[in-house]
């Protein structure tokens, strides 16, 4: 079946940082993909997203590109700020579903430090 | 509501006992998920309602876990004879897909979650 591997964590940062969080995924047809946010103390809500190949999701200076051809879509910031604190979550969507079946992978803690 | 609204925010129970645990979505979202958390892991499917039908509940663990939803409004997920292994944060969710009204995006709007611990 479907199914969302991402890098473990916890990962930490110093302020102004380069970020990369790794991401492939494993599906039988096309998904959208997404990247999902969960900062402390609140509720996950959609960072970003990409339904097709090639494209690429953004969002507060975040970036992922969906990559057919290495089924990955990797999460990077060029400079996170301490406020970018949270787990973010690498997730798939099969649109051969009639709904919203959304499968996540198991997130990643980011730390950043000033 | 202005969002996906869980209650209780925390549940400390007996193991054996029953719990409810409670989603009230966003008004007029037609689809609602149920979604389990284990410490350190990802996010497990249990079920997903459209109004208050459950085409997709194959996520449930066993016969001990139950979920039903009023309309296109509340859902109540109730866990019997609670056991240790139950112990997690249960996040809903809901969405717009399936409704008519908008093309299935992914994004689904979720609830700060309720953390239940069985001792």
């Amino acid at each position: 079946g479907d199914s969302v591997t991402q890098m473990e964590g916890p990962v930490t940062l110093s302020e102004e940082a380069f970020l990369t969080i790794n991401c492939t995924y494993t599906a039988t047809g096309y998904p959208s993909l997404f990247w999902y946010v969960q900062y402390p103390g609140e509720g996950l809500q959609l960072l970003l997203k990409a339904t097709k190949a090639d494209d690429k999701g953004s969002n507060k200076g975040f970036e992922a590109t969906y990559r057919k051809e290495t089924t990955s879509f990797h999460l990077e910031k060029g400079s996170v700020q301490v406020s970018d604190s949270a787990v973010y979550f690498c997730a798939l969507s099969d649109r051969g579903t009639s709904y919203d079946k959304v499968i996540f992978g198991p997130g990643t803690s980011l730390s950043v430090i000033p | 509501g202005a969002g996906v609204s869980q209650s209780p925010s925390n549940k400390v129970t007996e193991k054996g006992k029953d719990v409810e645990l409670r989603c009230d979505p966003i008004s007029g979202h037609t689809a609602l998920y149920w979604y389990r958390q284990r410490l350190g892991q990802g996010l497990e499917f249990l079920i997903y309602f459209q109004g208050n039908s459950a085409p997709d509940k194959s996520g449930l663990p066993s016969d001990r876990f139950s979920a039903e939803r009023t309309g296109e409004s509340v859902s109540t997920l109730t866990i019997q004879r609670t056991q240790q292994e139950d112990s997690a944060v249960y996040l809903c969710a809901s969405s717009l897909a399936g409704s008519g009204r908008a093309m299935n995006t992914g994004e689904l709007f979720f609830g700060e979650g309720s953390r239940l611990t069985v001792l």
